[in-house]
């Protein structure tokens, strides 16, 4: 079965950290640059960051740069998010998202169901 | 960053109603932009892709157009499946960015 399933939300205090993981099964993992995306309550959808297919390029949104890593484990099939310095802003639904190649184009083709994450003192 | 504007941010729609969701982008885009369904408590779920492409396993009743900063979803006949949330998204330069959203209500 095609699926991502993320793993590792929950409550946080501000400053802290949180390391998030999304297991790949059902495809070559390995083909496919990987995304994560996160929704505020009651809020829109907000990227956070990607990574090349394998591991060679990385990008962050500014709201996370310097303080999210991103990184795969392709033998495990497995995506991370390695949150540190953890803000009250933070808090949300983290998704890994699969791309979706057509010609130059991305868009996001296999979700996860979410991980919450609750930044909170 | 490109900002992605969409509109309305709701609506309020019969069961066979057509549907028409548009967005902006700040700059042109050509046709890297992307439409995705939310239902609440759910993952997104990719509809069209490069501007008009339906994704695997759409419906017809969805269809999408536009080029440069203008783009539209339609949806032909509202199913009551399709109450929903909507999304566009551009790929054309990073970061990615979304647009606020639709959410489809059930007049």
């Amino acid at each position: 079965q095609v699926q991502l399933v993320e793993s590792g939300g929950g409550v946080a205090q501000p400053g802290r950290s949180l390391r998030l993981s999304c297991a790949a099964s059902g495809f070559t993992f390995s083909h496919y640059g990987m995304h994560w995306v996160r929704q505020a309550p009651g809020k829109g959808l907000e990227w956070v960051a990607v990574i090349w297919y394998d591991g060679s390029n990385k990008y962050y949104a500014d709201s996370v740069k310097g303080r999210f890593t991103i990184s795969r484990d392709n033998p495990k099939n497995t995506l991370h998010l390695q949150m540190d310095s953890l803000r009250v802003e933070d808090t949300a639904v983290y998704y890994c998202a699969r791309v979706f190649h057509s010609g130059n184009s991305q868009s996001l083709d296999l979700w996860g169901q979410g991980t919450l994450v609750t930044v909170s003192s | 960053d490109i900002q992605m504007t969409q509109s309305p941010s709701s609506l309020s729609a019969s069961v066979g109603d057509r549907v028409t969701i548009t967005c902006r982008a700040s700059q042109s885009i050509n046709t890297f932009l992307h439409w995705y369904q939310q239902k609440p408590g759910k993952a997104p779920r990719l509809l069209i892709y490069g501007a008009s492409s339906l994704h695997s396993g759409v419906p017809s009743r969805f269809s999408a157009s536009g080029s440069g900063t203008d783009f539209t979803l339609t949806i032909s006949s509202l199913q009551p499946e399709d109450f929903a949330s909507y999304y566009c998204q551009q790929s054309h330069s990073s970061p990615l960015t979304f647009g606020g959203g639709t959410k489809v209500e059930i007049k």
